[in-house]
């Protein structure tokens, strides 16, 4: 039961190009979410989906894209990185419910020369 | 939008001492969850606290909400080096979407 996968673990790019970061849950959970942390700044939320084809914005969704055309899958996209974009990147997912415990990935630690 | 303060942003203790964190919001919470992130590894789950003055226990840890549904706090007691890492609070937000909106974290540090 591998739960909620993240790929990859970490990943350096340039100014401007474009990111794909993968996020997969083997649970069937509703609700995913991604979030960014950085120091000084805890966790903020930058996209979320209550369920297959339906994302909305997060605190911070500027510069990202995000998709949900399969139940399991949610990718983030940023479209043109910037150093700004550099952080540790985490999906989540919960069930149903809107109250629910989340269930975190392992991350992605993205660094953005 | 729904914001929630959580102080202090760290904390060095003594191996046996207590600790205690502390969130606070400005209106009235549904619901509040506390997370446990490990140095290097990912936000897990801790707890859910629903009612008005609602006590939890989890071991060592003691998870209280205010009576008010305002205010909420997590204390260690004897803290272990198993303790270290840092402690969020999470609410969720005005909409019921699934939000959640994290407290900033007390980082706890444990002298062995």
């Amino acid at each position: 039961d591998a739960g909620i996968t993240q790929s990859p673990r970490y990943k350096i790019t340039e100014t401007g190009r474009q990111v794909t970061l993968m996020c997969h849950q083997t649970w069937s959970h509703s609700y995913m979410f991604w979030y960014r942390q950085d120091l000084g700044h805890g966790l903020r939320l930058i996209y979320y989906s209550a369920a297959a084809d339906i994302t909305d914005k997060g605190e911070v969704p500027d510069g990202y894209v995000v998709s949900r055309s399969k139940t399991e899958n949610f990718p983030l996209t940023l479209e043109s990185a910037t150093r700004s974009q550099t952080s540790v990147y985490f999906c989540a997912s919960s069930l149903g419910a809107p109250y629910n415990e989340q269930f975190f990935g392992p991350g992605t630690r993205l660094t953005v020369l | 939008g729904q914001q929630v303060m959580q102080i202090p942003q760290y904390q060095h203790v003594q191996e046996g001492e207590d600790f205690t964190t502390y969130c606070n919001s400005s209106t009235t919470l549904s619901n509040i969850q506390w997370y446990k992130q490990r140095p290097g590894g990912h936000p897990v789950f801790l707890i859910q606290l629903v009612k008005s003055g609602e006590v939890k226990k989890q071991k060592r840890l003691t998870f209280q909400f205010g009576e008010a549904k305002k205010n909420s706090s997590l204390h260690i007691t004897a803290t272990q080096t198993t303790d270290v890492g840092t402690y969020f609070c999470a609410v969720h937000g005005s909409s019921n979407t699934g939000k959640l909106i994290f407290g900033q974290g007390t980082t706890l540090q444990v002298k062995p």
